[in-house]
């Protein structure tokens, strides 16, 4: 069965670095989404992904945040400079449509220290 | 901001019981969706609902969505162990963002 996976399963991080969180989405899915979310609490909204541009994005993803989709099968976010706050799951998911089941992968446990 | 209530957000029930969990969202909507979460595991999807009064249901959970109160109901039937699980609503946007629900933990006791 087809799966969205994500690399590395666990990263941990000095504050002030840049990380990159891997993603391969499901091959024919059209639409791509990050999420996070911090121990315990909700998941919130990052970014989605359509035809190669960002279609929407929440409050948290600042500047600081960058989503880039560079070779056709995988799609990375990229923190700049890490905070203590940063310190979260970050789960990458996918769907066909807009209107479709998203399909979440395993998630990428960011630990900034 | 949209924001997206639900309750109960703990819920502990009795094996054979029924019960329901709410999800209230403030602001229109075109897509509501109710996805499972097992501790440390990823989020799955349970249902995907387009269109007022849409009912699906898939072996003990049934969810339903009622768009004019802004409303939908995840609703367990004679629940199981196995249904143990934190359970998260989400909504989407004409602009294709998600709010998520805070989440109902629940757990099935003997």
């Amino acid at each position: 069965e087809p799966e969205v996976t994500q690399t590395p399963s666990h990263q941990v991080t000095q504050m002030g670095q840049e990380v990159i969180l891997r993603c391969v989405p499901i091959s024919n899915h059209l639409y791509f989404y990050w999420y996070r979310q911090i121990l315990g609490q909700k998941v919130e909204f990052l970014v989605s992904f359509y035809n190669n541009e960002i279609s929407e994005k929440s409050e948290i993803f600042d500047d600081q945040f960058s989503v880039e989709r560079p070779d056709g099968s995988n799609f990375t976010l990229k923190i700049r400079s890490t905070k203590l706050e940063d310190s979260a799951m970050y789960f990458c998911a996918s769907s066909l449509r807009r209107d479709t089941e998203a399909f979440f992968g395993q998630g990428t446990r960011l630990t900034v220290v | 901001e949209l924001k997206v209530e639900q309750n109960p957000l703990f819920l502990s029930m009795q094996e054979g019981k029924n019960y329901t969990i709410y999800c209230n969202y403030s602001t229109t909507s075109d897509r509501l969706y109710w996805y499972r979460q097992d501790p440390g595991k990823s989020l799955e999807s349970l249902f995907v609902l387009l269109s007022n009064g849409a009912v699906k249901q898939e072996g003990r959970l049934m969810a339903s969505l009622d768009t004019k109160a802004r409303l939908s109901t995840l609703h367990i039937t004679a629940a199981v162990h196995d249904l143990s699980a934190t359970y998260f609503c989400a909504v989407g946007t004409e602009g294709n963002q998600f709010y998520f629900g805070t989440g109902t933990s629940l757990t099935v006791i003997p």
